[in-house]
C-alpha cells in the first residue's frame, strides 16, 4: 500500500514558470514532510522540509504549502530554471524510528 | 566532510546468486537506512540499523539482511537473487540524537540481476 500519493507523474514547464507538485497521505502520525531532488545517477538530496504545525515554508525559490486537515502538501518552484530539471520526491516521516515513506516521484522538465 | 559513500557503484549478478553492498555514513552519523528504488519509483524502505542492531524493517523478505559495524558502516546482503531485485539500492545516514531529522543519501549501487 502506497503510504504517500504523489502527482503528477511528469511535468513540463517553460523557464520562469511555477511548477507545482502535490502529495497526499493518510497516516496522521506522520510528523515530518521533506522534499527531495534527484538527478540521474545520483541519490536523492534534501531540498526543503516542513513540520505539520506550520502551513508554509520558503527557502529560496522553493516553497512548501501544508494543509493538515486535508492531509496534503505541495512543492512550488518559483522562477523555475532548466537546472531544476530533475525528479522530485515527497516523503512523509515517522520521527519515532526515523521511518521515511516516499512518493512515486515527479519528473520535472524546464524548457529554456 | 565526506558524505555518504556506497560501493560498488554498479553490479551485475545472475538469478540465485548472493550480493553484498556497502555503505559508509556521513561523518558523525550513527544510523544507516537502506532503500530499494526500482526504475521510475520512489525509494522503498528496507531496514534501518542503529547501534549495530536492526531497529526498523520494511516489507521485504528475509532474503534481505544487513549488518552495522562498530564504525557505523553497514552492509546490505541479498540472497537468492531474483530478477525483480534489479534496482538502485540507496543508503541513507542520520544522527539519532540530532534535532535535524534529515537523512543524507549516498549515490546508490545499481544492481542488475540477469
Amino acid at each position: 500500500q502506497q503510504q504517500v500519493k504523489q502527482s503528477p507523474q511528469s511535468l513540463i514547464v517553460q523557464k520562469g514558470g511555477i511548477p507545482i507538485i502535490n502529495c497526499a497521505y493518510e497516516n496522521t502520525a506522520f510528523d515530518y514532510f521533506p522534499w527531495y531532488q534527484q538527478f540521474p545517477g545520483k541519490g536523492p538530496a534534501l531540498l526543503i522540509a516542513i513540520r505539520p504545525d506550520v502551513s508554509e515554508k520558503k527557502e529560496g525559490r522553493f516553497t512548501i504549502s501544508f494543509n493538515k486537515s486535508a492531509k496534503q502538501f505541495s512543492l512550488h518552484i518559483m522562477d523555475s530554471q532548466p537546472g531544476d530539471s530533475a525528479t522530485y520526491f515527497c516523503a512523509a516521516v515517522l520521527l519515532i524510528g526515523n521511518q521515511f515513506y516516499f512518493g512515486t516521484g515527479t519528473s520535472l522538465t524546464v524548457i529554456p | 566532510d565526506a558524505g555518504v559513500t556506497q560501493s560498488p557503484t554498479h553490479l551485475i549478478k545472475t538469478r540465485g546468486q548472493q550480493v553484498t553492498l556497502r555503505c559508509s555514513p556521513k561523518s558523525g552519523h550513527d544510523t544507516v537506512s537502506w532503500y530499494q528504488q526500482a526504475l521510475g519509483q520512489g525509494p522503498q524502505f528496507i531496514f534501518q540499523y542503529y547501534e549495530e542492531e536492526e531497529r526498523q524493517r520494511g516489507n521485504f523478505p528475509d532474503r534481505f539482511s544487513g549488518h552495522q559495524f562498530p564504525n557505523y558502516s553497514s552492509e546490505l546482503n541479498v540472497n537468492a537473487l531474483l530478477l525483480g531485485d534489479s534496482a538502485l539500492y540507496l543508503c541513507a545516514s542520520s544522527l539519532v540524537s540530532a534535532l535535524d531529522e534529515t537523512q543524507y543519501f549516498g549515490p546508490g549501487t545499481r544492481l542488475l540481476v540477469l
